[in-house]
């Protein structure tokens, strides 16, 4: 079946640690993005990428990186240097350019501090 | 100012009711797109339906209907003849033609369906 696959669904993170959230499509679709929900808040856009190897940075980019090197693939790194990363982290994409298309999201990754 | 704006943080509806799930909008741009989801508690997030600025007639998707009044700017969800399983967060969202890459989310409201 076709959608976004995000791993793992739970991270534990220590102090000073760089940590990675997975994010993978097989929907064929350019746009990717990554966004953060803290509890009972909406979407906060951290990231998005319209094509391979091109991202832009959203509202909270800070203490965040991606990297786009394949079009199924949007993978978001959570750096030490974000101090309070724990929250719900949702990736999306989108099929094309059109007013009309929404996002697709996955079941989303909880990040907490160990 | 807040791109999208939803009033009700918690909303209470007795099962086979209809509810109204309210949302404002504040855009400049004529060519705009209008999005309901629903995430319920396990955190998914599932579209729901869509309003473009330019359709004349409101959305609907099955039990749910839109109620757009573009002067207004407003954007409400209704959802016919609630069932158990309707209880979730909902989120209203919107794109903006000239930065389509874009989408912004109201803060939700929580709907919960009572037996």
């Amino acid at each position: 079946d076709g959608g976004i696959t995000q791993s793992p669904k739970y991270l534990f993170r220590k102090e000073g640690q760089n940590v990675t959230l997975s994010c993978e499509q097989n929907l064929n679709h350019d746009a990717m993005y990554w966004y953060r929900q803290d509890p009972g808040q909406g979407l906060r856009l951290i990231y998005y990428s319209q094509i391979v190897n091109d991202f832009q940075k959203g509202d909270i980019a800070e203490g965040y990186s991606v990297s786009r090197e394949k079009k199924e693939s949007f993978p978001l790194t959570v750096t030490s240097a974000q101090k309070n990363p724990t929250a719900f982290y949702l990736c999306a994409s989108r099929e094309g350019q059109g007013i009309n298309q929404p996002q697709h999201f996955g079941d989303g990754t909880r990040l907490s501090i160990l | 100012a807040q791109k999208i704006t939803q009033t009700q943080p918690g909303m209470f509806v007795q099962e086979k009711e209809a509810v109204t799930l309210d949302c404002t909008y504040d855009t400049s741009d004529q060519s705009y797109g209008l999005f309901w989801y629903k995430q319920p508690s396990s955190g998914e997030m599932i579209f729901l339906i869509y309003q473009g600025s330019y359709d004349e007639q409101n959305a609907t998707e099955g039990r749910y209907s839109l109620n757009f009044q573009k002067a207004r700017k407003s954007a409400n969800l209704v959802i016919s003849a609630s069932q158990l399983g309707d209880s979730a967060m909902y989120f209203c969202a919107m794109r903006e033609d000239y930065n389509f890459n874009k989408f912004y989310f109201g803060s939700g409201t929580k709907l919960n369906v009572k037996p």
